[in-house]
């Protein structure tokens, strides 16, 4: 089955860039998500690719997709306090409006 | 507003006892879902509807009871509850295949229900 991977924690210093990675396995995935949880609030959509894109850049971020190797990045520039949340991947294909989501990695950025 | 909005947003109840939550979406999407997130936060889908039919069940016990009256709205009624029930349960939309383009690509999440069996 479909499998969405990140890594659970990532510590930066405010104004320093944060690079937060997943991993995915289906192929067939038309779309690839990242969504942004604060504390105690819904799921954020912050920014999506196409699968064949291989880079997205929007303000301070930038998303990379290595296709070959399913591999996703989302790089935040001049990373602020305001940006300590929760950072999910998830993939998506419109077959069956199936999205599947990685555990979240906790980006906590101090002053 | 434009939303998707959810109630209540806690819901504190006894083991056993049945509760509904409600979700509606005012976006004009044709796909609703419902997500449970864990006290790890790990996000994992329940049911999808799109245009009122089930068209995802995912080894969700049979006491979980999704309906959808119109496109616009998926309830969630949850009998026996069970102390593994507490987590945060999200309502989603999505538009319909086929249309998604842009920024409008993608999941819109409610705020979310907190609940909690004692």
């Amino acid at each position: 089955g479909e499998d969405v991977e990140q890594s659970l924690f990532l510590s930066v210093r405010e104004g320093d860039s944060s690079v937060i990675n997943c991993t995915y396995t289906d192929s067939s995935s038309t779309y690839l998500y990242w969504y942004k949880q604060e504390p105690g609030a819904g799921l954020q959509l912050l920014t999506y690719i196409f699968s064949n894109m291989d880079m997205k850049q929007d303000q301070r971020l930038t998303v990379l997709l290595n296709k070959k190797d399913k591999h996703l990045s989302l790089r935040i520039a001049d990373t602020q306090t305001g940006d300590s949340a929760i950072y999910f991947c998830a993939e998506g294909s419109y077959n069956f409006n199936k999205f599947y989501f990685g555990s979240g990695t906790k980006l906590n950025v101090k002053p | 507003d434009t939303a998707v909005s959810q109630t209540p947003k806690y819901l504190v109840t006894q083991m056993g006892n049945d509760k509904s939550i409600k979700c509606e979406q005012n976006l004009g999407h044709d796909t609703m879902y419902w997500y449970k997130q864990d006290s790890k936060k790990f996000l994992k889908i329940m049911f999808s509807y799109n245009n009122k039919e089930l068209i995802i069940n995912e080894t969700v016990p049979n006491r979980f009871s999704p309906k959808s009256p119109d496109k616009a709205h998926l309830n969630l009624h949850i009998n026996s509850l069970e102390l593994g029930d507490s987590a945060v349960y999200f309502c989603a939309s999505s538009q319909a295949r086929g249309q998604a383009v842009d920024n409008l690509s993608g999941l819109f999440f409610g705020s979310g229900t907190q609940l909690s069996v004692l």
